[in-house]
């Protein structure tokens, strides 16, 4: 068991191109969550999946923002035509069902020029 | 609205100084709570957790916390820090009207010096 495993850790991107991110969780994990943290707050949710499919989103989240889980297993969140507000650490945690305890990854930090 | 808020940002103590973070939350009905750490370098990793039972709960390193129902607090206690208790803690609260979600506080950065 490696892990929550993130990719890629850094992203550095021009405003107005688009991005995506790779989360692959704990295996047989079932849930799997994306925060965004920025500087001197803690993890803001974004989205929930059970499986493959996605229960809950925040109503934060902009059109631009969207999240799959195709197949129950890894997940991608994609943001589009990024913008400088976007610039932030963006986490992944996943949890079996049994245990509501969040094991989180490393984050992809995104930065936006 | 729903809302978790931790009373300090920073915290700076001397090692075997006792240290307690405060957590309050806003929601109604069953939660479920939790303190989660990073340690610089680190991945958020749990500390804490409390769904039932026993109001004092007792987690890794020597930490502890108490939930207090009717202050809608659940603070987070350490007799004696270290220096490697230096970290950013964070209170989180699943429940209220959305279980599907995780609320973090901001976090408390804690500095322990030597």
């Amino acid at each position: 068991d490696t892990g929550v495993s993130q990719d890629p850790r850094h992203k550095i991107t021009k405003r107005g191109q688009n991005v995506t991110f790779r989360c692959d969780p704990i295996s047989e994990h079932n849930r799997l969550y994306w925060y965004r943290q920025t500087l001197g707050q803690g993890p803001e949710f974004l989205t929930y999946f059970q499986n493959e499919a996605q229960l809950e989103k925040s109503r934060l989240l902009s059109d631009r923002f969207s999240a799959e889980r195709p197949k129950g297993s890894f997940s991608t969140l994609e943001i589009q035509r990024t913008e400088q507000g976007d610039s932030a650490m963006y986490l992944c945690a996943s949890s079996p069902d049994r245990e509501d305890i969040q094991y989180f990854g490393a984050g992809t930090r995104l930065s936006v020029l | 609205a729903q809302s978790v808020s931790q009373h300090n940002h920073h915290v700076i103590l001397s090692e075997a100084a006792s240290l307690e973070l405060g957590c309050n939350y806003s929601y109604g009905g069953t939660v479920n709570l939790f303190w989660y750490v990073q340690y610089p370098g680190q991945h958020l990793q749990l500390l804490l957790k409390y769904f039932s039972g026993d109001p004092l709960v007792k987690g890794i390193k020597g930490f502890e916390a108490e939930f207090i129902k009717s202050k809608f607090s659940f603070n987070l206690r350490k007799p004696s820090v270290q220096w490697s208790d230096t970290a950013e803690y964070f209170c989180a609260v699943r429940g209220g009207d959305s279980w599907g979600k995780f609320q973090f506080g901001a976090g408390t950065q804690v500095v322990v010096t030597p």
